[in-house]
């Protein structure tokens, strides 16, 4: 199958800074991303739908200027945490749409704001 | 709104015994469904997917689930459970496109008791 690449796994970051999570598609072109986030004991929720060349699409109740999205080129979108707290504390997850029956997901981003 | 629900937060078997997985949908048209697995701090893992074709699903590392229209249920089994399917399942369903949106159901936590 497709292989979604996300990066970095895990990071801690200072409350009140700014990361950066990586989702690359490796094998394949994606027009299309999704970026999830999982709080503890919790399902994941779509935050974003991230569109090559054109502005991210965000769910409701998802902060578009403290979650930026870029999605540059068609096998690398970027999701920007901007002036992080505590409650950011989350496990995000990217997924690419191949354009067939399946979504490809990377490996997800442990992040936690100290 | 569509939605997808899994009805045991948690369920418990022995090695060796079967597992039985429920998960319901709503039928607002025909979905595409999907059941992951989610082992501690890893990404997703796709098990099996119904996309309108046969509606018993045979997936990977022996796990099955059958698409019941009538009774909106797609549930995941398996006939003999190993220590290494202890993991959280997600079964999630997708409308008006196959990867398009995909609704997460709150998550599974399968233990495999020895």
């Amino acid at each position: 199958g497709a292989v979604v690449s996300q990066h970095p796994s895990w990071v801690i970051c200072k409350s009140g800074t700014s990361v950066k999570i990586e989702c690359r598609s490796l094998d394949f072109q994606a027009t299309t991303m999704f970026w999830y986030r999982q709080f503890p004991k919790q399902s994941l929720m779509l935050m974003a739908t991230s569109n090559e060349g054109s502005k991210a699409t965000y769910e409701q109740g998802v902060e578009k200027d403290k979650f930026l999205i870029n999605h540059a080129s068609l096998t690398l979108s970027t999701l920007t945490v901007t002036s992080a707290h505590p409650e950011d504390s989350s496990f995000y997850i990217c997924s690419a749409d191949q354009g067939g029956t399946e979504a490809f997901f990377g490996q997800g981003t442990r992040l936690t704001v100290v | 709104a569509q939605s997808v629900t899994q009805l045991d937060s948690h369920v418990s078997v022995s090695e060796g015994t079967p597992v039985l997985l429920r998960c319901n949908y709503s039928s607002s048209y025909s979905p595409s469904l999907f059941w992951y697995v989610q082992h501690p701090n890893k990404g997703l893992q796709l098990l099996l997917k119904y996309t309108s074709a046969a509606t018993l699903v045979k997936g990977i590392n022996g796990f099955e689930a059958e698409f019941k229209k009538s009774e909106t249920s797609f549930h995941l089994t398996k006939p003999s459970a190993h220590m290494s399917d202890a993991a959280e399942y997600f079964c999630v369903v997708s409308y008006g496109g196959a990867t398009n949106k995909l609704i997460f159901g709150t998550g599974t936590l399968l233990a495999v008791q020895p």
